[in-house]
């Protein structure tokens, strides 16, 4: 019944080792978002897809970068994680024009 | 610009009675309105949306808000709170800039408090 898939729930990682977060969807959606939300504050957005179409927010840092290898999948990639990038990554789902639909998150701590 | 304002941290109330939550927005534009849930370490879950029709919008677990536009605001409420509804709510606005695709603008977010 789980339409948004975010694995793990819970990633620990070094200072400056590549993460690699999981996002899959079984909703069709064409579009995928990934957003960094950090001690209850709003979500940021990082990017989205639409269909194979990457889009990066102008702030993102260069150290994220995201792929969608189909209509199901995206992951997020970080690819030298700093204390600052401690957070809940969350991914998200939508039609073009529809609600966005959210997984569970992924809460990775940097140690 | 477009934003969205939560004017409130935190809004209290005792189990079994009314709850609003408060959102005013500034789009270009028409607005599309969305309220989202979030409880503790999980992910946003939808409540309900504003697209067009009526002002008044019913959504999932007794949720409810009404678009004012000449107050720009789209207010969440419940008649009759529960504990159970005590969490993070965020109001998010999508973004009129955003090429057609629904990029959202969230406000800081209003945590629900619900006594017993």
């Amino acid at each position: 019944d789980a339409m948004v898939i975010q694995n793990p729930r819970y990633q620990v990682t070094q200072f400056g080792k590549p993460v690699t977060l999981s996002c899959s969807q079984t909703l069709n959606h064409n579009v995928m978002y990934w957003y960094q939300q950090k001690s209850s504050q709003a979500p940021k957005l990082l990017f989205h897809y639409y269909d194979k179409d990457f889009n990066n927010e102008a702030d993102t840092p260069d150290n994220f970068q995201s792929r969608r290898p189909n209509t199901s999948f995206c992951f997020l990639d970080i690819r030298s994680p700093g204390l600052g990038d401690a957070a809940m990554y969350l991914c998200a789902t939508s039609r073009l024009t529809g609600e966005a639909f959210f997984g569970q998150g992924t809460r990775l701590t940097v140690v | 610009a477009q934003s969205v304002a939560q004017p409130e941290d935190q809004v209290n109330v005792a189990e079994g009675n009314p709850l609003t939550v408060k959102c005013t927005y500034s789009v270009s534009g028409n607005p599309y309105l969305f309220w989202y849930v979030q409880y503790p370490n999980r992910g946003l879950q939808f409540l309900l949306k504003y697209i067009t029709g009526d002002n008044l919008v019913k959504g999932s677990y007794g949720f409810e808000a009404e678009f004012n536009k000449s107050q720009t605001s789209f207010h969440l409420k419940k008649p009759s709170a529960l504990v159970s509804d005590s969490a993070l709510y965020f109001c998010a606005v999508r973004d009129g800039d955003s090429g057609g695709y629904n990029k959202l603008i969230f406000g800081a977010g209003t945590r629900l408090a619900v006594h017993p």
